[in-house]
């Protein structure tokens, strides 16, 4: 069975622009969550997926969106990039409702120059 | 808030030895989930072991185990026979399952490092 994939690994990109990840969830999998880790504040929860829902979403900027489509698949966007989005971006997936066994991909390791 | 704290940044073990990381948390709810997860060099986070706060049993996953004082708040994993494929970040994660959304909220962890 496939675990989590994120794509890209990793990433560069300008101040300004603007970026896509994507996380492909383990197969039968309906929830899609996604975290930001760095060292200063270390992992925090941006938005979690359910069945093409967004259930809930944590305290970052406009700028951070993200999406689910009907097979689950997430992607998350982050517009107008800044120095301080550097960060490892970290997709999980689980079951149901209730993420009592996440599942995380690699991540994909985003810099901003 | 929910909040969760590891207060031990780093620590070394040596292999074979027994090495315990510290964790509490602060909650005001009563039907709760913790967690130990594992990150290594490869940065894929790892559940190594899961608790369910209505459960008084300590949980225990071959070498790791947990001494959940749910009244003190505490949630100390420990990991015995300690092998070189141990080192890693370990975080403590704490999640209140609403039914219609959760999330993960993390300690800053513990680096772990074992040693010959």
């Amino acid at each position: 069975k496939a675990g989590v994939t994120q794509t890209p690994r990793y990433l560069i990109k300008t101040r300004g622009q603007q970026v896509t990840l994507s996380c492909s969830p383990i197969s039968g999998h309906r929830s899609v969550s996604w975290y930001q880790q760095t060292p200063g504040q270390g992992l925090q929860f941006l938005f979690e997926y359910f069945s093409e829902t967004q259930r809930n979403k944590g305290n970052f900027p406009g700028r951070f969106s993200g999406r689910q489509f009907s097979n689950s698949r997430s992607e998350m966007n982050v517009s107008t990039l800044e120095l301080g989005d550097s960060a490892l971006y970290l997709c999980a997936s689980s079951y149901g409702r209730v993420n009592t066994e996440a599942f995380f991909g690699q991540g994909t390791r985003l810099t901003v120059v | 808030a929910q909040t969760v704290t590891q207060s031990q940044p780093e620590m070394s073990v040596q292999e074979a030895e027994t090495v315990t990381l510290s964790c509490t948390y602060d909650t005001s709810e009563n039907n709760y989930y913790l967690f130990w997860y594992k990150q290594p060099p490869s940065r894929q986070m790892i559940l190594v072991i899961r608790q369910e706060a209505y459960k008084q049993q300590n949980a225990t996953e071959n070498r790791f185990s947990v001494n959940f004082q749910k009244a003190a708040k505490s949630f100390s994993l420990k990991i015995s026979d300690s092998q070189l494929g141990d080192t890693a970040m370990y975080f403590c994660a704490f999640m209140i399952p609403t039914g219609t959304a959760s999330k993960l909220t993390f300690g800053t962890g513990t680096r772990l490092q074992v040693t010959l």
